[in-house]
Formats: structure tokens, sequence, C-alpha cells
């Protein structure tokens, strides 16, 4: 099984700060990964897939970057929105696994 | 638009069985792969099972910790897709959902693009 590690598993960051969360997968899984935004009580969003497409309706803050094993997102300009906690997900293979998550909190 | 149902949660006892239903609309439902997911409360996501659209057999794919107790099914005339759990453990309460994808075959398909809003399973 690929395993994937986020990191940090939470930061704390004002509202205009560029935040970025870093993915690990365990072997190459070429540009296989995804991200999502949870916000509580609701279901995940796609975000970002093939690594650095931005999903259709997801504002330009968010970008995706990486291949092979190791990639980030970053969000440039963070907004009240943006609070919530970020997954990465490969699609390389299965089982199709998820990272731990990242919570995004407001400092 | 193109939306995800899911329903069929509830409360359960240990040992029970359950079937989760997901209802489709707004898109083609038999040209999508389709999936579970589900997230124990306060923890993160993990992935169960998907499927493709035609369902046929070979076609269905399950992670370790459930293979053999869960069965994931659909019905294209129905545009639904549904989730039978047996022999349900303390461990399985978790909020369920489904989501259409991934096409793992395309690396622009191979992703979970539209979610439902869950239904919560919970095991006494």
């Amino acid at each position: 099984d690929i395993q994937m590690t986020q990191s940090p598993s939470s930061l704390s960051a004002s509202v205009g700060d560029t935040v970025t969360i870093t993915c690990r997968a365990s072997h190459s899984i070429g540009s296989y990964l995804n991200w999502y935004q949870q916000k509580p009580g609701r279901a995940p969003k796609l975000l970002i897939y093939a690594a650095s497409t931005l999903q259709s309706g997801v504002p330009s803050r968010f970008s995706g970057s990486g291949s092979g094993a190791d990639f980030t997102l970053t969000i440039s300009g963070l907004q009240p929105e943006d609070f919530a906690t970020y997954y990465c997900q490969q699609s390389y293979s299965t089982p199709l696994t998820f990272g731990g998550g990242t919570r995004v909190e407001i400092k | 638009q193109v939306h995800l149902v899911e329903s069929g949660g509830g409360l359960v006892k240990s040992g029970g069985s359950l079937t989760l239903t997901c209802a489709a609309s707004g898109f083609t439902f038999s040209d999508f792969y389709m999936s579970w997911i589900r997230q124990v409360p306060g923890k993160g996501l993990e992935w169960l099972s998907y499927i493709s659209g035609s369902g046929a057999t070979g076609s269905i794919y399950y992670a370790d910790s459930v293979k053999g107790r869960f069965t994931m099914s659909r019905d294209n005339a129905k545009n639904s897709l549904y989730l039978q759990i047996n022999s349900l453990r303390v461990e399985d309460t978790a909020v369920y959902y489904c989501a259409r994808g991934p096409d793992i075959v395309e690396e622009s398909a191979a992703n979970m693009d539209v979610w439902g809003q869950g239904t919560t399973v919970t095991v006494s």
C-alpha cells in the first residue's frame, strides 16, 4: 500500500498569509495526486487534481505542485473561508489512500 | 446540477447488517466510476471501495480492511450505488460518503470530484 504523509498536521495562520502544506508518498505516484478541502460537518471538496490542475470553480489562490513522491499545496493570501482541513490523496494504485490531514486554524 | 445523496445510515447493533444507498442525479451515471469513503468522527478519510461504470465483476475494488464484509454494487437503471455492510463492528461507526470517480486509467480523471453529504452509521 502507498502511504501518504502530510505535514504539518496543523498550523495557525492569519488572513493574508501564504500557507504551504506538503504531502509525501511512500512510492512514486507520478502526478496521481489530489487535494481536498473539508470544513467541519461538510463533505470534502476537490481542490486540485493531477497534482497541479485547479478544479473548476476553485479560487486561483490555491495551487499545487510536485510529481513523483513529493507534493505541495499552497494557499496564497489566506481568506477566512479557507480555514479548514486539507487532505492529499493518491489514485496511482489501490488501495486509494489519503494523507492524515492538515488543519489550518486562525492565528 | 450534479448531485449525490446518501441514505440508509442509522443505529445498528454489533453483528448486524446495513445497506447504504447513494442516489445520483445530474449526470450520466453509467459513465462514471463511483467510490465509497468513510470518516470516523474526528478522524481522517478512509477509502473503502470503487466500482467501474458498468459494475462488471472484476471491476470492483475494496480496501483490505473491509474486504469480505462490504459489498459494493450499482444499478445504472436506477442511478443508484449501494454498499452492503455485514457483521458490523463498533469500529465501523463513521460518516459514509459516496463520491464520483476516480477513473484511475486517466490521470486527469483519477479524482473524486463530487461528494454526497454523507450518511452516519453508528454501531453499538
